[in-house]
């Protein structure tokens, strides 16, 4: 069956660490994968985008990497501030049912 | 430019009442896609509109529907509500072939189904 996962409901880390969130996906091939960001009570917001043939991307203290042979990608905060706690999505194309299916999220504490 | 917004952003409706909700999607995006978010199901895929067209529907029940309309904003609709229901409804809009059908989401409307 298709399944998409994120590595764990909650990540607690230090100010200033860098966190690393997990996205597997079984069963699906996407040409791409996107990666939001949830508050509480508000709709997610488009973070960064990466392609198949893409291996890294970068933006500011993001940076996202794509694995098509392990089915998986990382997304790190580096330098992590207590603003970026929130909760974190990942996305990817259903290509056979053009949609965009949604991990379940993980979501992220820094405590200062 | 303006964001996506949804009304009305707070609902309260009891079992077997029907509701509507309403989106207008970012100006120039004909696409707007549907999405219910609940903690235990995270977020599931309702349904896409394009040109006030459905384009694909998720693993719903017959009595959400949705429609479009020439400006491409969009209505959902769900009949005969269930407990089950409550949930926050997201809308996104996204314009295909610009960004990759990034979704840009609006604030949502949380239902409570009493």
């Amino acid at each position: 069956s298709q399944k998409i996962e994120q590595n764990s409901e909650a990540l607690n880390i230090q100010e200033g660490k860098t966190a690393t969130l997990t996205c597997n996906y079984t069963n699906y091939s996407p040409a791409y994968l996107q990666w939001y960001r949830q508050d509480p009570g508000r709709g997610p917001v488009f973070l960064l985008l990466i392609r198949e043939n893409e291996k890294e991307k970068r933006k500011e203290r993001l940076k996202v990497t794509f694995d098509t042979t392990l089915k998986q990608s990382l997304f790190h905060i580096t330098a992590s501030q207590p603003a970026d706690s929130a909760t974190y999505l990942c996305a990817l194309e259903d290509s056979s049912a053009s949609k965009i299916i949604f991990g379940s999220g993980t979501r992220l504490s820094i405590r200062p | 430019k303006a964001g996506v917004t949804q009304t009305p952003r707070y609902l309260i409706k009891t079992r077997g009442q029907q509701v509507t909700l309403s989106c207008s999607p970012i100006s120039g995006h004909r696409s707007v896609s549907w999405y219910q978010q609940t903690p235990g199901q995270g977020l599931q895929f309702l349904f896409e509109y394009f040109s006030e067209t459905q384009r694909n529907k998720g693993n719903f029940p017959g009595r959400f529907s949705g429609r479009q309309f020439s400006n491409s904003r969009s209505e959902m609709n769900v009949s005969t509500l269930e407990l089950g229901d409550s949930a926050l409804y997201l809308c996104a809009s996204s314009s295909p072939g610009l960004g990759l059908d990034t979704q840009y989401f609006g604030p949502g409307t949380r239902l409570t189904v009493l």
